[in-house]
């Protein structure tokens, strides 16, 4: 079962809104991520998470807010988003971190996520 | 800059027509996935290569990892309209933790 579920599917909220999205994997991965997808773009790297630990932030304002609260989940939480935040964010997970031989990164369905 | 240069950017075809989908780089990749993905549907994985001159088949499609592990395609034979959707390749390089180094993404439309 190669699995990661992502909830909700679809999100709409204000700019002043908090809300969250969630992610979650029974696989064993021990790594997990969070990426950002423009429509017809590759996605971009936003949060890894290795062994439970933020090992990479690239460069992601503050208003997207990672959180891990065991092996298995992935939170991302969102307060005083932009218009221009509006997209698909995928959560994915793997066996580790490391670009070992073989390691594979499982992407979930995606929230899709709307600023107004 | 680790860079994947995938092409063609965009292919409409007909049914039953056969495509070859490429992606280069100057980076070795100690492995590179290929990906299919819907409109607002996360990147389904469809094969991950590791072995330089590797080759793998899944139905109609014939995956090939060139032999300094540098560059990759993907084939269809007799591509079906089901076959539309975003093919993206995807690399990932030794050292660099975690972190994916993706193509721009095929467009493929296939027509009846």
């Amino acid at each position: 079962d190669t699995e990661v579920t992502q909830t909700p599917k679809h999100l709409v909220m204000g700019m002043t809104n908090k809300k969250s999205l969630k992610c979650e994997q029974h696989m064993g991965h021990r790594a997990m991520y969070w990426y950002k997808q423009k429509a017809k773009k590759p996605p971009e790297l936003m949060f890894v998470y290795s062994y439970e630990k933020l090992s990479i932030n690239e460069s992601v304002p503050s208003r997207f807010s990672p959180e891990c609260p065991n092996s298995s989940l992935l939170n991302l939480h969102l307060h005083a988003l932009q218009p221009e935040d509006s997209a698909l964010y995928l959560c994915a997970s793997s066996w580790t971190a490391q670009a070992g031989s073989g390691n594979t990164i499982y992407f979930g369905e995606g929230s899709w996520l709307t600023v107004v | 800059t680790q860079l994947l240069e995938q092409s063609p950017q965009f292919l409409s075809i007909q049914e039953g027509e056969n495509l070859t989908v490429y992606c280069n780089s100057s980076s070795v990749f100690s492995s590179l996935q290929w990906y299919r993905q819907e409109p607002g549907e996360g990147p389904v994985l469809l094969v991950t290569v590791v072995t330089g001159g590797e080759v793998k088949k899944l139905k109609r499609l014939t995956f090939q990892f060139g032999d300094a592990r540098k560059d990759s395609s993907l084939h269809i034979t007799a591509a079906q309209p089901g076959d539309t959707g975003l093919y993206l390749c995807a690399g990932l390089i030794s050292g660099n933790t975690g972190k994916l180094i993706f193509g721009q993404g095929t467009t493929l439309q296939v027509k009846p």
